[in-house]
């Protein structure tokens, strides 16, 4: 079963516009994490959030956490149609010994 | 370079057969994975393994075996394929856990159709 569940399945947006992605997850963590995937390739990773942290930011990136909701954000602002992607959250879990990985949200930036 | 490398990018094959995808990484880390991807169900992590003496099941192992030859090699093998093990597979790597999990670093995958 997935720990993580990412909304919106799908987001398409215009270039310069943000997008924001959201994340929800079950159990108790110690981080969490934020993956890109271009079509056809690996993932790779954006952003890491610990349990301590509220907030993160990373040039155009911006991930908030809020562990009483057990749910985190990520907001791209200023989107680039080079952003148009697949973005996955993933948490390691109590354990912190392996990643659960959502189902991802696909957004498409037009220019 | 990449930095983890699987190998073969795209394999097409009967079922019936066995199959063998291997990932080998130059990053030094320890801890190595393998995943598959589904269309709409993210990633799942078949094996992992922390260390060269260390194999352990994922969510989804069944009709998978896996092995760690090397700290950087790190193999996925199907022995007798079926078509609802057709997927994109990728192999990821991490530093050990510091803390909460690392990162982890993938390859570019490998997708295989089994008719």
């Amino acid at each position: 079963s997935q720990q993580g569940e990412e909304d919106p399945q799908a987001l398409s947006i215009q270039e310069g516009e943000n997008a924001t992605m959201n994340c929800s997850y079950k159990t108790s963590i110690n981080n969490l994490q934020w993956y890109r995937q271009n079509s056809g390739r690996g993932l790779v990773h954006l952003i890491l959030i610990r349990s301590n942290e509220r907030e993160k930011h990373s040039g155009r990136l911006r991930v908030t956490l809020d562990t009483s909701k057990k749910s985190s954000s990520l907001l791209i602002t200023a989107s680039r149609a080079a952003d148009t992607a697949s973005y996955f959250c993933a948490t390691d879990g109590e354990y912190g010994n392996k990643l659960v990985f959502g189902a991802g949200t696909i957004l498409r930036v037009k220019s | 370079d990449a930095d983890v490398t699987q190998t073969p990018r795209n394999r097409i094959t009967k079922t019936g057969k066995r199959i063998m995808l291997e990932c080998s990484q130059t990053k030094g880390h320890d801890r190595m994975y393998w995943y598959r991807q589904d269309p709409g169900l993210g990633l799942r992590l078949i094996y992992y393994s922390f260390d060269v003496k260390d194999i352990n099941k994922g969510e989804i192992s069944d009709g998978y075996s896996v092995s760690r030859q090397a700290q950087a090699k790190f193999s996925l093998s199907l022995e007798s394929a079926i078509p609802n093990q057709t997927a994109l597979y990728f192999c990821a790597t991490s530093d050990r856990t510091l803390g909460g999990h690392q990162p982890q670093h993938f390859g570019d995958g490998t997708r295989l159709s089994i008719l």
